[in-house]
């Protein structure tokens, strides 16, 4: 079952405006990360996040976390079209580094 | 990507015949993963190995089978293939819990 569920599903915006992509989750994790995927190709790591961190950045990237609610955001500033990709948040929870992928949110960012 | 390979890139095969996907890393880490990935789903781990012959199932391991005989190489093998199989599988190499992903492999089974 999946562990993370994004929303939205879909975003569309323009070149310059900020994306922000939220992630729920239901049991205590030891961390959040965050993958990138270009159409076709394999997901890149962008951000890992510790369950006793609230808040991360990695240049226009921020991310927070919210244990309490079981939750976190990505916000991507100032986003490029180059941007453009699929989303996905990801819960490190148990044994081995073994991830539960969300189902992701497909950003459009249009020149 | 990381170090890490996948083949073939693609491949089409007819249903019941065995099919072996193979994972190639040059990154000596510990940890490989297999997953899957299908519209509406997401990723869904298949199996993982945390080290040379040490295996264990994940979410959706029925009709596959794994191997690792050396640290750099992770062998899905789907044993009679079925249609239901049609996917994109993706391999991931880690040391801890940030993974770097291969290119996948596109299988179609008719």
């Amino acid at each position: 079952s999946q562990q993370g569920e994004e929303d939205p599903q879909a975003l569309s915006i323009q070149e310059g405006e900020n994306a922000t992509m939220n992630c729920s989750y239901k049991t205590s994790i030891n961390n959040l990360q965050w993958y990138r995927q270009n159409s076709g190709r394999g997901l890149v790591h962008l951000i890992l996040i510790r369950s006793n961190e609230r808040e991360k950045h990695s240049g226009r990237l921020r991310v927070t976390l919210d244990t309490s609610k079981k939750s976190s955001s990505l916000l991507i500033t100032a986003s490029r079209a180059a941007d453009t990709a699929s989303y996905f948040c990801a819960t490190d929870a148990g044994s081995n580094y073994k991830l539960t992928f969300g189902k992701g949110t497909l950003l459009t960012v249009n020149p | 990507d990381a170090g890490i390979t996948q083949s073939p890139r693609h491949k089409v095969t007819e249903t019941g015949t065995p099919v072996t996907l193979r994972c190639h890393q040059t990154e000596n880490h510990r940890y490989m993963y297999w997953y899957r990935q299908d519209p509406g789903h997401g990723l869904r781990l298949i199996h993982y190995s945390y080290g040379v012959k040490d295996t264990d199932k994940g979410e959706v391991s029925d009709g596959y089978s794994v191997s690792r005989s050396k640290t750099e190489d992770f062998l899905l093998t789907l044993e009679s293939a079925t249609s239901s199989q049609t996917s994109v599988y993706f391999c991931a190499i880690s040391e801890e819990s940030e993974q770097y992903f291969g290119p996948g492999t596109r299988l179609t089974v008719t």
